[in-house]
């Protein structure tokens, strides 16, 4: 597509419950990057995909996270148990390589409540 | 691991110049620049390599020391548009090319 979409643009979820996020990076960029961004905050890092596979998952919180990317192009963050600490913007953004910006979509606001 | 930048806020009459810096404490490969406004996206605007370079375009531009591991954007003649928070990315290179993210700029250029 012509730029990043992510689906929903905003969701509100229960504690306890699980969600998924979606990513669809623009057409042909190999790389793929999940932030997340508090209030006041930069993004921090969470999880970059270089084709299908996950490259560097350290920003990862902790095992309640999770990500895909199966063909090498959607990409699907995924949030077991939500906590009321998981509440923030998530940003997914993609990338034409080493050397090259990022173009971010516009988020998934999620409040868990 | 953060990088820190300063100014954390400024404030600017339109038509007045700014200077963010951003400094880290880890040997850089590259320096990103984004602006984001409130409610949007990060909007990247330029990216500097490693070598020292300097680049700009329209009133912005920006310097990279990688000696001193920090970086530098330039505003001039600023604009009502330039309003937004400023963040520069740093990518240390190797294995993966993801950025970590500055504590932030805010720039509110006023009439």
């Amino acid at each position: 597509g012509a730029g990043v979409s992510q689906t929903p643009s905003n969701k509100v979820t229960e504690k306890g419950k699980y969600v998924e996020l979606r990513c669809d990076p623009i057409s042909g960029h190999t790389a793929l990057y999940w932030y997340r961004q508090s209030l006041g905050q930069g993004p921090e890092f969470l999880i970059y995909f270089q084709g299908t596979g996950a490259a560097d998952d350290s920003g990862l919180p902790n095992d309640r996270f999770f990500a895909v990317r199966p063909e090498g192009s959607v990409s699907t963050l995924k949030i077991q148990r939500t906590e009321r600490g998981d509440s923030a913007v998530y940003l997914c953004a993609s990338s034409g390589g080493s050397g090259a910006g990022y173009t971010f979509g516009s988020g998934t606001r999620l409040t868990v409540v | 691991q953060q990088p820190v930048q300063s100014p954390q806020a400024v404030i600017l009459r339109e038509g007045e110049d700014a200077v963010i810096n951003c400094s880290s404490s880890k040997a850089l490969y590259s320096v990103h620049w984004y602006r984001q406004k409130h409610g949007e996206a990060p909007v990247f605007l330029m990216i500097l390599l490693k070598g020292g370079e300097q680049k700009g375009h329209d009133k912005i531009s920006a310097s990279f020391n990688e000696k001193k591991q920090q970086s530098s954007l330039y505003l001039t003649a600023s604009q009502l548009s330039y309003s937004g928070t400023y963040f520069c990315g740093t990518e240390m290179g190797g294995a993966t090319n993801k950025l970590i993210f500055g504590t932030g700029t805010l720039l509110a250029v006023q009439p």
